[in-house]
């Protein structure tokens, strides 16, 4: 089926500097999304992207977060600078269009803040 | 708030048992609700999923009951196999919404 990839899986960073997260779509997708998730909880939504524009984004998307794909690139999430309560798992997911559609989703991104 | 919600948060079958594994919410304009199952280290995969119109979805081993008056529905797994044994979460969205609110997840394990 169709596949978002994410890279890395893992990574590892002093607090107080940058990340950035990549995450590459399903090729036809026009949808875009990150999600957070912590050991044991639940999913969390943070923020969605369409047409080169943030549509959404919740309580958890800080200031210090932003996304961009700059001209059919990788969709990326970037955190500066990071924080010890940024460790999570990052899931970036895709979709055709909105609403009742299937919502692909990465295999996730560990990071771990320091 | 906790719009949507699961329980039990684990549950123990044997093979060839069925799991039921609950699912509540609170918006009155979702309208539509994936399951999703998610293996150790992986993303959450779509299993099923099923639209507030119908009150029954059944694909294979897998279904879900709807009951819209009461906002509750349930994934039913028929004939538990050890390789169902897995995370899944209920989730929900509005047909003009894009985000999916996720509800903490059941824990299923199957034993053979």
């Amino acid at each position: 089926g169709p596949k978002v990839l994410q890279i890395p899986s893992h990574q590892i960073i002093d607090m107080g500097q940058m990340v950035t997260l990549n995450c590459d779509p399903v090729s036809n997708h026009l949808y875009f999304y990150w999600y957070k998730q912590i050991l044991g909880q639940q999913m969390e939504f943070l923020v969605n992207f369409y047409n080169g524009k943030v549509m959404e984004k919740s309580k958890l998307f800080k200031d210090q977060f932003s996304v961009e794909r700059p001209d059919g690139s990788y969709f990326t999430l970037k955190i500066q600078p990071t924080a010890l309560e940024d460790s999570a798992v990052y899931f970036c997911a895709s979709s055709l269009s909105q609403g009742g559609t299937e919502v692909f989703f990465g295999k996730g991104t560990r990071l771990t803040v320091v | 708030q906790q719009q949507v919600r699961q329980s039990p948060q684990s549950l123990t079958v044997w093979e060839g048992e069925t799991a039921i594994l609950n699912c509540s919410y609170e918006n009155s304009a979702f309208d539509y609700f994936p399951w999703y199952q998610q293996f150790p280290g992986e993303g959450p995969a779509l299993l099923i999923s099923i639209l507030s119109v119908s009150d029954k979805k059944e694909d294979g081993r897998f279904t879900i009951f709807f009951n819209k008056r009461e906002k509750k529905l349930s994934l039913h797994i028929a004939d538990s196999q050890p390789g169902d044994s897995a995370t899944y979460f209920c989730a929900a969205n509005g047909s003009s919404g894009n985000k999916l609110i996720f509800g903490i997840g059941t824990l299923l394990s199957v034993k053979p």
